[in-house]
């Protein structure tokens, strides 16, 4: 059974900092990854999609890789603002066609 | 339509009652998902349906839940004798095609609760 794990769950950081959030998938044949936000009492928002065939994916100051063999996948976040401030979720997907949450890692940029 | 729809937005119910909870994906998406996710907690899966039928239904919890979408576009979790251990945000998501290499796009959610 996929499992995914996220760490830290909680990170504060002063704005203007480059930050790493990280995820961890027990098994590797997955189809791709995606990486979320979700605002408080909000719903999912999709930031980026990297299919198994690509390392990474970029937009604007994020930029999500992918290293299957090893089960992770790392969001960088440039130059972070307070409006960055979030939950932020990643999932991967298997062969079952369904995506597998990991629990989050809470964000707040400190102004 | 411009994204995934959910209604109502909010929902209490006392515990015993029947719910139905509303999904309408984005126009042309095939397969349409449904989550659920606990406060503090990632969304987890309940059912897959790839146009009018329910591919994956692995998810649910138990007999008392169950979910429709008779003409492939909008869908319906319908939760009989609600329990207070129901509440939680009910989540959809919608995708082009089988969700392998197609990304997915969810709605707002439908916050639960079962008083």
């Amino acid at each position: 059974k996929q499992e995914v794990t996220q760490i830290p769950a909680a990170l504060s950081v002063p704005e203007g900092e480059n930050l790493v959030l990280n995820c961890s998938f027990t098994d590797s044949a997955i189809y791709n990854l995606q990486w979320f936000r979700q605002d408080p009492g909000k719903g999912l928002t999709s930031l980026l999609l990297i299919q198994s065939s690509q390392r990474e994916q970029t937009s604007g100051r994020l930029n999500a890789s992918l290293d299957k063999s090893s089960g992770r996948s790392t969001l960088y976040i440039a130059a972070s603002q307070p409006g960055d401030s979030a939950t932020y979720l990643c999932a991967v997907i298997g062969g079952a066609q369904k995506l597998v949450f990991g629990q989050g890692t809470r964000l707040t940029i400190n102004p | 339509g411009a994204g995934v729809s959910q209604t109502p937005s909010n929902k209490v119910t006392e515990k015993g009652k029947y719910v139905e909870l509303r999904c309408d994906p984005i126009s042309g998406h095939t397969a349409l998902y449904w989550y659920r996710q606990s406060l503090g907690q990632g969304p987890e899966f309940l059912i897959y349906f790839q146009g009018t039928g329910a591919a994956d239904d692995s998810g649910l919890p138990n007999d008392r839940f169950f979910a429709v979408r008779p003409e492939g576009s909008v869908s319906t979790l319908k939760i009989q004798r609600t329990e207070r251990g129901d509440s939680a945000v009910y989540l959809c998501a919608s995708s082009l095609g089988p969700i392998l290499n197609t990304e997915a796009f969810f709605g707002q959610g439908t916050r639960l609760t079962v008083v």
